[in-house]
C-alpha cells in the first residue's frame, strides 16, 4: 500500500518563527488532507489540497503530485499553533476514500 | 457551519463488555468511516461505509466490531467484547464524495479496563 512520511518528527520553535513541514507519499493520490491535532486530540481539518497551492492567514500549502510531496508553512507561529500535524492521503483508483495518515510532526511553539 | 458530532466523548468501560460509539454525519454526506489512534501514535483507517454497506475494511475490524447506520442521521461502531488494546481515540468521519475532503468528529476516548 502507499507509504507516507512525514518530516520533520518533532519541531520546536520561538513564538514568531517560521516554519515548513513537510510530506511525502510513495504513489500517486486523489486526496491529500493536512490536520492538526489539538491538546485535546480533536482532529481539525486544515487543508484539502491534493495539487496546487492553498493559504488560509498564516498556513498555507503546496503539493506538488507529479513529485508526490507536500508542504505545510507555518509563518510567524503562535503558541496555539502547538500540537501534532498530520497529512493524510487516499490512493484512488476505485479505493473507498480511506486515509492513510503518517506519523506526524510534533511541533511545540514556545512563548 | 455543519460538523460531524460524536458521543460520547469519553467512556470507560470492563474488559468484555460491548460498547457503543456514536456518530452523526453532516446530512447531505453519502460516505462514512471509522478510524482509531491508540494514545501517541498515528491515525488508523477502520472501515469504510457507503449506500448501506461496508465498502472496506482494515484488518483490525475484525468479527468483533460492526458498523451500522440505523436511520437517516446516525452512523455506530460497536464493539462486542473490548479488549485492553481496544483503547483510543476512535473518529468518525463523512463526505460527500469517496475523494473529497473528510471531515471529522471530535473523537470518543475509549477507556478499556
Amino acid at each position: 500500500g502507499i507509504q507516507v512520511e512525514q518530516s520533520p518528527p518533532d519541531l520546536i520553535l520561538q513564538e514568531g518563527a517560521n516554519s515548513t513541514l513537510r510530506c511525502n507519499f510513495s504513489d500517486s493520490v486523489n486526496n491529500l488532507q493536512w490536520f492538526h491535532q489539538n491538546p485535546w486530540g480533536q482532529l481539525i481539518n486544515l487543508f484539502y489540497i491534493p495539487s496546487g497551492t492553498k493559504q488560509n492567514g498564516r498556513l498555507s500549502a503546496t503539493t506538488v503530485a507529479t513529485e508526490r510531496y507536500s508542504l505545510l508553512y507555518i509563518s510567524s507561529s503562535q503558541t496555539t499553533d502547538s500540537g501534532v500535524y498530520f497529512c493524510a492521503v487516499d490512493q484512488g483508483s476505485g479505493n473507498t476514500g480511506k486515509l492513510i495518515f503518517g506519523q506526524g510532526t510534533t511541533l511545540q511553539v514556545k512563548p | 457551519e455543519p460538523e460531524v458530532t460524536q458521543t460520547p466523548s469519553h467512556q470507560v468501560t470492563q474488559m468484555g463488555q460491548e460498547v457503543i460509539l456514536r456518530c452523526v454525519p453532516i446530512s447531505n454526506h453519502l460516505y462514512f468511516y471509522w478510524y482509531r489512534q491508540i494514545l501517541g501514535q498515528k491515525v488508523e483507517f477502520l472501515v469504510s461505509f457507503y449506500n448501506n454497506e461496508i465498502s472496506e475494511k482494515s484488518e483490525i475490524f475484525d468479527d468483533q466490531f460492526s458498523v451500522e447506520r440505523p436511520d437517516g442521521s446516525n452512523f455506530t461502531l460497536k464493539i462486542r467484547s473490548t479488549k485492553l488494546e481496544d483503547s483510543a481515540m476512535y473518529f468518525c468521519a463523512s463526505t460527500t464524495e469517496s475523494f473529497y475532503e473528510q471531515y471529522f468528529g471530535p473523537g470518543t476516548r475509549l477507556t478499556v479496563t
